[in-house]
């Protein structure tokens, strides 16, 4: 059985940090990593994506993956009240496959 | 920026019904898939669908379950005979290569 495990959170900041969001994976042969931003009652949008070792950044966001710990986070700089959100994380397999979620981590951006 | 697109956006159907799900993939995109997340619960993949066929499907995804490209712009779920677990909100999602995208959802709420 495949898992990905997040800490549910909330986790809280103010307006102006860094959140540091975390995942590990179970499944040793997953190829693709992603981040989704979750606004509650909407659908999951994808903002991030990983595929290698190392770190990938987009704007504010920074993904890191390292695949032999099977670790994957996300960063937000200069976080905003607009950044507050669940976050979750999935993974897939090679190719073109299904997505695992996480539960995801619950963000709270405080002005 | 193409999206994908789900009708309706809320389903309320009484047990034992039928209800059919659609979708409109992102025009160009050739991998489709339907996820469903109960309130409060992750994102759990039910189904995969490449090239007119079920590439991968969940244990979820049993015989009650069933989908189609009837033409080539919609991609449909049919759910046979409603159960009261069955309400969640259903994602169809699209992926050209890896990235999958989704759409906003539709609320099914089985009475």
């Amino acid at each position: 059985q495949k898992e990905v495990e997040q800490n549910s959170g909330p986790l809280s900041v103010p307006e102006g940090a860094i959140a540091s969001l975390n995942c590990t994976y179970s499944d040793r042969v997953s190829q693709s990593f992603f981040w989704y931003r979750q606004y509650s009652g909407k659908s999951p949008e994808l903002i991030m994506s990983i595929y290698s070792n190392g770190d990938k950044e987009d704007g504010r966001f920074t993904a890191q993956l390292n695949k032999a710990s099977q670790y994957v986070s996300l960063l937000i700089r200069d976080s905003q009240p607009s950044d507050s959100a669940t976050y979750l994380c999935a993974v897939g397999g090679p190719g073109f496959q299904k997505l695992v979620f996480g539960t995801g981590t619950r963000l709270l951006v405080s002005p | 920026e193409p999206e994908v697109t789900q009708t309706p956006s809320h389903q309320v159907t009484q047990m034992g019904q039928e209800v059919i799900l659609r979708c409109v993939p992102i025009s160009n995109h050739l991998y489709f898939y339907w996820y469903r997340q109960i309130l409060g619960q992750k994102v759990e993949f039910l189904v995969s669908f490449y090239n007119n066929e079920i590439s991968e499907k969940s244990e979820i995804f049993d015989d009650q379950f069933s989908v189609e490209r009837p033409d080539g712009s919609n991609f449909t779920l049919k759910i046979r005979s409603t159960k009261l677990e069955d309400s969640a909100m259903y994602f169809c999602a699209s992926s050209y290569r890896v990235e999958q995208y989704f759409g906003p959802g539709t609320r099914l709420t089985v009475t």
